[in-house]
């Protein structure tokens, strides 16, 4: 049982570029989600997913985009980095009231 | 508008005493509170929980407080130890699907 896994553990984007930060769970939970954080900040939720085929926005959505096709994958694209996007982005899924995190992917965007 | 809040972004305490990190919320409708703790280079990992409907919850050194009136909780850690120190952050959710975090306290536990 892997838990929540983040792929890939660091990346380098030049501005203008895309990349899909990718994440997988094996624990069948419904609820998925994505958040960021940046230098003394808590995390702020991007996007979720209560199930495979729905996604929903969270508080900083703009830059971002996700899909849901299994209830294991939920990845999260970025169409165009800009250097504000560069973060620590954790993917983590939900039973219950707890949630799950991955290891995280430092992003950063020059 | 930061419903969740660690004022204190660091603190710092000896190893077999007692370290209490506080948080204070906002969002009256918030109905379940956690705790999760953070090492570097890793996601945060759940450490304990409350509902809105009891004001105390432990869980061997750990132990959680409510305080519903005044919009606080706190955790507490007793006694510390070394490998405690980490970055605390505290959650909060009104049954929906979201949960909000606080900025998180670095813990520091020196030997």
């Amino acid at each position: 049982n892997a838990g929540v896994t983040q792929t890939p553990k660091f990346r380098i984007l030049k501005i203008g570029q895309s990349m899909t930060l990718q994440c997988t769970q094996d624990m069948n939970h419904n609820y998925m989600y994505w958040y960021r954080q940046d230098p003394g900040m808590g995390l702020k939720l991007i996007y979720y997913s209560v199930g495979a085929g729905i996604t929903d926005k969270g508080e900083v959505p703009n830059g971002y985009n996700v899909s849901r096709s299994t209830t294991e994958d939920f990845p999260l694209r970025l169409e165009l980095a800009a250097p504000s996007q560069t973060s620590v982005y954790f993917c983590a899924s939900r039973q219950g009231n707890e949630q799950f995190f991955g290891p995280g992917t430092r992003l950063t965007v020059l | 508008d930061q419903q969740v809040k660690q004022n204190s972004p660091s603190l710092s305490v000896q190893e077999g005493r007692i370290s209490i990190l506080n948080c204070d919320y906002t969002n009256s409708m918030f109905d379940y509170f956690l705790w999760y703790k953070k090492y570097p280079a890793e996601g945060p990992t759940f450490l304990i929980s409350i509902s809105s409907i009891k004001d105390k919850n432990e869980d061997g050194r750990f132990t959680v407080f409510l305080n519903k009136s005044a919009k606080h909780l706190s955790l507490h850690i007793v006694p510390s130890q070394p490998g405690d120190s980490a970055v605390y952050f505290c959650a909060a959710s009104s049954g929906g699907f979201k949960t909000i975090f606080g900025a998180g306290t670095r813990l520091f536990v020196k030997a």
